[in-house]
């Protein structure tokens, strides 16, 4: 089983709103992952955990919050999001992160959660 | 420079064309190679996955890695309506840089 499960699959919601997306992987991963992908664009980084802590964020704004309760879950809180915002979100899940990588890190993608913010 | 460059297209090819995708990459510390197929919406696919110089075959794909010259390589062969997505190399070290991605229209 090679499932990375994201949902919502569609997600529309109001700069006031709070809303999380949710990502589950049952292949023993112990890095998860979220990235954001505008229209014809690849996908660019969020952030990274391994064995559930906080390995990478890179430079997301504070109205993007991550968390992972455990080594299968993932979530992305967000809160006060504003219409640039508007991407298809990305989970993805590897073996293990690692900063000096050898080999074998394949990623592992999600359908994504496609997100309208009016 | 950037770090990895990837031609937009998109490339239009009658079915059963052999089709050529390349990438080309700036860090030679780069160690592992990746091509994932994205279909419209959804996420990317992973589709060959190779770590060292030299050709991958995996059915009608195979992938080529030439890392003197700091290029790879994605070819389909008899390719099919169904292959018509947006092909993105993945070149990485510790995370992944992605590739702009290359969009093939494979017509019946």
């Amino acid at each position: 089983d090679t499932e990375v499960t994201q949902t919502p699959k569609h997600l529309v919601m109001g700069m006031t709103n709070k809303k999380s997306l949710k990502c589950e992987q049952h292949m023993g991963h112990r890095a998860m992952y979220w990235y954001k992908q505008k229209a014809k664009k690849p996908p660019e980084l969020m952030f990274v955990y391994s064995y559930e802590k906080l390995s990478i964020n890179e430079s997301v704004p504070s109205r993007f919050s991550p968390e992972c309760p455990n080594s299968s879950l993932l979530n992305l809180h967000l809160h006060a999001l504003q219409p640039e915002d508007s991407a298809l979100y990305l989970c993805a899940s590897s073996q293990v992160y690692k900063t000096q990588a050898v080999a074998n890190e394949k990623l592992f993608f999600g359908s994504g959660t496609q997100l309208s913010v009016l | 420079q950037k770090e990895v460059e990837q031609d937009p297209g998109p490339l239009s090819v009658p079915e059963g064309a052999i089709v050529s995708l390349n990438c080309t990459y700036s860090n030679s510390a780069f160690q592992y190679f990746m091509w994932y197929r994205q279909y419209s919406r959804k996420g990317p696919e992973l589709l060959m996955y190779t770590y060292s110089s030299g050709n991958k075959e995996d059915g009608r794909f195979t992938a080529q890695v030439d890392k003197s010259s700091k290029y790879i390589s994605l070819f389909i062969r008899d390719s099919q309506p169904s292959d018509s997505a947006t092909y993105l190399c993945a070149i990485g070290y510790s995370t992944l840089t992605f590739g702009k991605g290359t969009m093939l229209l494979v017509s019946p």
